[in-house]
């Protein structure tokens, strides 16, 4: 069976631009969660999205959105980049949303300029 | 809110020695408590979790010990090899599956 992916691997951009993050699940998992990776935060939970509905949200601006379509695929958009958004963004999929581990996608790594 | 704490930040043991990596959580509602490890450059990969209706678990050399009255949970790795050096990361969470409160991580070397 096939792992999480996630699309694109490396993204640059300059600040005030948006960017469009994209996750494909494991085959069969209906939750995908976000979450941000830096060295000085570590890993930070985004949001998790279940049978297309946010069910949780953490402690970010609303410049950080996400969605997730009926196939189970989610995108994250972060709109008006500032230089700290720099970051490897993770997404992980379980199972259903209460009753199995999650299992991380290789991430996308933003570089704002 | 919602804290793990993790301890040590770093961490640096001989070859066969043991590895003990130590987390404390403020959520009194958590009930899932998995461990992932992560390679430099690679995703994090889950090694184990336990629940909360658990007090131990094993698996090969990695055990983890939940202390549900002192809201503290340890991960133990055993005959420590060389490729067990990354970064760990201990989480907790309401639910498996869903928000994972992570802690800060700990850097394991493990001088051959």
């Amino acid at each position: 069976k096939a792992g999480v992916t996630q699309t694109p691997r490396y993204l640059i951009k300059t600040r005030g631009q948006q960017v469009t993050l994209s996750c494909s699940p494991i085959s069969g998992h209906r939750s995908v969660s976000w979450y941000q990776q830096t060295p000085g935060q570590g890993l930070q939970f985004l949001f998790e999205y279940f049978s297309e509905t946010q069910r949780n949200k953490g402690n970010f601006p609303g410049r950080f959105s996400g969605r997730q379509f009926s196939n189970s695929r989610s995108e994250m958009n972060v709109s008006t980049l500032e230089l700290g958004d720099s970051a490897l963004y993770l997404c992980a999929s379980s199972l259903q949303r209460a009753g199995n581990e999650q299992f991380f996608g290789p991430g996308t790594r933003l570089t704002v300029l | 809110g919602e804290n793990v704490e993790q301890h040590p930040s770093t961490l640096s043991v001989q070859e066969g020695d043991s590895a003990v990596i130590k987390c404390t959580y403020s959520d009194s509602a958590s009930n899932y408590f998995p461990w992932y490890k992560q390679e430099l450059g690679k995703r994090p990969q889950l090694i184990i979790d336990i629940r909360s209706n658990v007090g131990e678990k094993k698996d090969q050399r990695i055990a983890v010990t939940l202390n549900k009255t002192a809201k503290h949970f340890s991960l133990h790795i055993t005959e420590t090899q060389p490729e067990d050096s990354a970064v760990y990361f201990c989480a907790a969470s309401r639910s498996q599956g869903g928000k994972l409160i992570f802690g800060q991580g700990t850097e394991l070397s493990v001088k051959p």
